[in-house]
């Protein structure tokens, strides 16, 4: 199972909005709203920021939301703070009942 | 809150085997799915292995199909993953993390056990 796509980087100043973007196919994240979102800093483990497309677990802020259309699901951070500098990762349950994650995206806080 | 703790890493070489452990604790271990998610050096996320609450049914990546096997004893609140024929791509951190309850995303993940394959 291919990774799904993920920009390598996207970047944003204070206070801005950024869109992390997760392009996979008609058999994970086309098919299913089972698309979850994962944050890591370096040196950790991952940790749930969005799960089944736009729902947080409880404790996240609210400054990150996830959106899907089509085969494509999109992570959203608004009012960029220092902390959400990280890696992110998508991740889709699939038509074979596993799960692929994405490529990646390091989010950079200019 | 809620605390997994994986063990067993180490170096082996290739064609070896490992095994490793995940010791749950501060939740009903009983009641959840598991699974195995794993991350090359410097490289992103590969999901490895599911196995359902009870060890009913369980599911893996096809690049570790037939090599590895996942299993818990829910006695000792404690998951496994037997991984035999390893290969130097198998090196990598491995983490268990916990299925949410109700299914489909990881909602925490122990720190990790570095698994290095090499002659």
């Amino acid at each position: 199972q291919p990774a799904l796509t993920q920009p390598a980087s996207v970047s944003g100043s204070p206070g801005q909005s950024i869109t992390v973007s997760c392009t996979g196919t008609s058999s994970d994240v086309g098919g299913y709203n089972f698309v979850s979102w994962y944050q890591q800093h370096p040196g950790k483990a991952p940790k749930l920021m969005i799960y089944d497309v736009n729902k947080r677990p409880s404790g996240i802020s609210n400054r990150f939301s996830g959106s899907k259309s089509g085969s494509t699901a999109s992570l959203i951070i608004s009012g960029l703070q220092a902390e959400d500098e990280a890696e992110y990762y998508c991740s889709s349950f699939t038509s074979t009942s596993t799960y692929v994650f994405g490529s990646g995206t390091k989010v950079t806080v200019l | 809150q809620v605390q997994l703790v994986e063990s067993g890493g180490g170096v082996v070489q290739p064609g070896g085997s490992l095994r490793l452990s995940c010791a749950a604790s501060r939740f009903t271990f009983s009641s959840y799915g598991m699974h195995w998610v794993r991350q090359t050096p410097g490289k992103g996320l590969e999901w490895v292995a599911f196995i359902r609450y009870d060890g009913s049914n369980k599911y893996y990546a096809d690049s570790v199909k037939g090599r590895f096997t996942i299993s818990r004893d829910n006695s000792k609140n404690t998951l496994y993953l037997q991984m035999n024929s390893l290969r130097p791509e198998d090196t990598a951190v491995y983490y268990c993390a916990k299925d949410r309850g109700g299914g489909y995303s990881h909602d925490h993940w122990g720190q990790g056990t570095l698994v290095s394959v090499s002659s």
